[in-house]
Parts: structure tokens; sequence; C-alpha cells
């Protein structure tokens, strides 16, 4: 079956640590990859997306995420966080052509100002 | 900028009523898709809709149904309110038929079943 894995459900950091969220998925066939953030009171917006290509993916604040096809990974990291980083996190993927997106449970992130 | 709004941002009803949540996209996108949002099961998808009055079942489809005779306007319709079915639901849409592209999401309905 199709699924997502986010492997912390709440992640607690400082202000200028760094961030590594795990994602690993579970996919038939060619996909697309997205992290969404959900800011506290906001809507869910996006934050990146890897469609192809460099599997190195760069996305807005200073985010960027990896994809590695052999471990059906797609790993968010970020090398110093603020304290408006706090929110929750999901990771998602969809069939190349397809309509569904698939989300993990997603991870609530806490920075500590 | 693509705005996508859903009527209610909360919801109560009771038992057994029928509810409709609305969601209006204003950027002439092709696709929506109702989820609901559910504490430590992330979004899950209910209906999504791919053009004028077609439908299509998602992976939590039961007690639910959906209506889209616009194409900017895609209503969930619970036909009897169940306690269960109390959560957050999500309206997004996206363009381009026929590829996943990035989603784009509404405020969300906090609905409440007595």
């Amino acid at each position: 079956a199709q699924s997502v894995s986010q492997h912390n459900h709440h992640v607690i950091l400082s202000e200028a640590a760094s961030l590594e969220l795990g994602c690993n998925y579970s996919y038939g066939g060619t996909v697309n990859l997205f992290w969404y953030v959900q800011y506290p009171g906001q809507h869910l917006q996006l934050l990146l997306k890897y469609f192809s290509g460099d599997p190195l993916v760069k996305g807005i604040k200073g985010f960027e995420a990896e994809f590695i096809k052999s471990k059906f990974s797609f790993n968010l990291r970020k090398p110093s966080v603020q304290w408006s980083d706090t929110a929750e996190y999901f990771c998602a993927v969809g069939n190349t052509g397809g309509f569904k997106t698939i989300f993990g449970a997603g991870t609530r992130l806490f920075v500590k100002a | 900028d693509v705005k996508v709004t859903q009527s209610s941002r909360y919801l109560v009803k009771r038992t057994g009523e029928k509810v409709f949540l609305e969601c209006v996209q204003d950027m002439d996108h092709e696709n929506m898709f109702w989820y609901r949002q559910d504490p430590g099961l992330g979004l899950r998808l209910i209906y999504f809709s791919y053009d004028v009055k077609m439908k299509e079942k998602g992976d939590i489809p039961e007690g639910y149904s959906v209506s889209r005779e616009k194409k900017e306007r895609f209503s969930l319709i619970l036909e009897s309110a169940s306690t269960n079915q109390t959560s957050m639901y999500l309206c997004a849409s996206s363009p381009t038929r026929g590829y996943n592209s990035p989603l784009h999401f509404g405020n969300g309905t906090r609905l409440t079943v007595t």
C-alpha cells in the first residue's frame, strides 16, 4: 500500500540548531515529492518540491531537502532554525501524472528562543 | 496569488444532521480536493474532482459525498453526521489535469459533531 512515514512527531530545538526531519515513502512508480508547512493559525503552504533533476532541492526560508531514491527518502533540512520556524511540517508524495497526494502524519517543530 | 476560500471556519452540528462544507477557488484550477486532518494521522484524502461533475473517491470516502457543479466550487456533504466525523476539513486545488502539481489549501473548517 502507498504510505508516507515521518520519523518524528514532535521535535524541540533551540534557535540556531540544525534541523533534519526524516521522511520515507512506499509508492510504486515515479513520484513527485513535497514538503508542506503549517504555521500556527495559517493554512498549509508549499515549502519545496521535487519533480525531477537535481535530487537536492531548495525551498523557501532556507529549507532544503534531498531525494535519495535508493532509500525512498526525502529528508528536510535547515542549517540554523529560527523561532519563526515553529510549525507543523508534512511530507507528501504523489505519483507523476496522477492526482492523489498522500501525506505523512506530520512533525510538530517547536523552536525555543 | 491563488485563493481557496472555505465558507466556514468553525461549525457545530448534531448527530444525524446533513452538513454542507463549501469551497471556492479563484484561479481556474482544474483539480479540487477534500482532505480531513486529524492529529497523528496527517491529511487523508476524502474525495477529489478533476473536472466539473467528475468525482473520484479518495482513501476515506465512507460517509461523505461531493458535488462539483461549477469549476470554481467543490462541496463536501456529510449525509448524516456522526461524532467520528469531528475533524478539521481542508479543501485544496491544483492546476493541470493529470499532473501531480502542488496543492493550494484553504484555511480549513473545524467541524464538531455532538
